[in-house]
């Protein structure tokens, strides 16, 4: 099974609406992140949190909120997708440590038309 | 802050021959770096880290990579490419005392036969 895990694994949706990613994990992390990822622009930061109370603002959190509702689980939402919001999301883990190698889950595939 | 810089946005080799896939950071202390691989459809998973402990760092799949100061590079290499070694790789890097990991654009390893 795998260790990092994200519903849905696509997703289509219109301009306005409001969607919600989740990711959970079983790898027993306290950190959590969330990336979006587009072509030529490698990973870029969402959000991050480094324990159910923490949550902290990435490099690109204008349009996105979160939401860690227990230690494994994390989930990114978008009030209102537009259209420069499609993108390929992926959720990370890391054991808190100076090294805070991170751990991927397999993706979600957004589409706002 | 730090950036990573991968030159290189696609790179083409023969099966058997030698893979170079270079990595450049910029930040006034050496950060803790990363290779990470991605193939299709999937998350990105761990090549190998450089830690400090050592400067050539050997990863799975016969893929090593040398941290080298006076450069300020971390390229990655593998003796003999294989035809499951195409894939996206990124280099990423982090200050230890940061909590921010910032990703290379990427680059799309192409093996042919």
């Amino acid at each position: 099974d795998a260790d990092v895990t994200q519903t849905p694994r696509n997703r289509i949706t219109k301009t306005g609406k409001r969607i919600m990613l989740e990711c959970s994990q079983t790898k027993g992390h306290d950190r959590m992140y969330w990336y979006r990822q587009d072509p030529g622009l490698g990973l870029r930061l969402i959000y991050y949190s480094f324990d159910v109370k923490d949550i902290n603002k990435g490099e690109i959190s204008d349009g996105y909120s979160v939401s860690r509702q227990a230690q494994a689980k994390f989930s990114l939402s978008l009030e209102s997708a537009i259209p420069n919001q499609t993108a390929l999301y992926f959720c990370a883990t890391s054991r808190s440590g100076s090294v805070d190698t991170q751990y991927f889950g397999p993706g979600t595939r957004l589409t706002v038309l | 802050a730090q950036s990573v810089t991968q030159l290189g946005s696609h790179v083409s080799v023969s099966e058997g021959a030698l893979v170079l896939l270079r990595c450049n950071y910029s930040s006034s202390v050496p950060p803790y770096l990363f290779w990470y691989v991605q193939y299709p459809n999937q998350g990105l998973q761990l090549l190998l880290k450089y830690t400090s402990a050592a400067t050539l760092v050997k990863g799975i799949n016969g893929f090593e990579a040398e941290f080298k100061k006076s450069e300020t590079s971390f390229h990655l290499t593998k003796p003999s490419a294989h035809m499951s070694d195409a894939a996206e790789y990124f280099c990423a890097g982090k200050l230890y005392n940061n909590n921010d990991m910032r990703f290379g654009a990427g680059t799309r390893l192409t093996v042919k036969p």
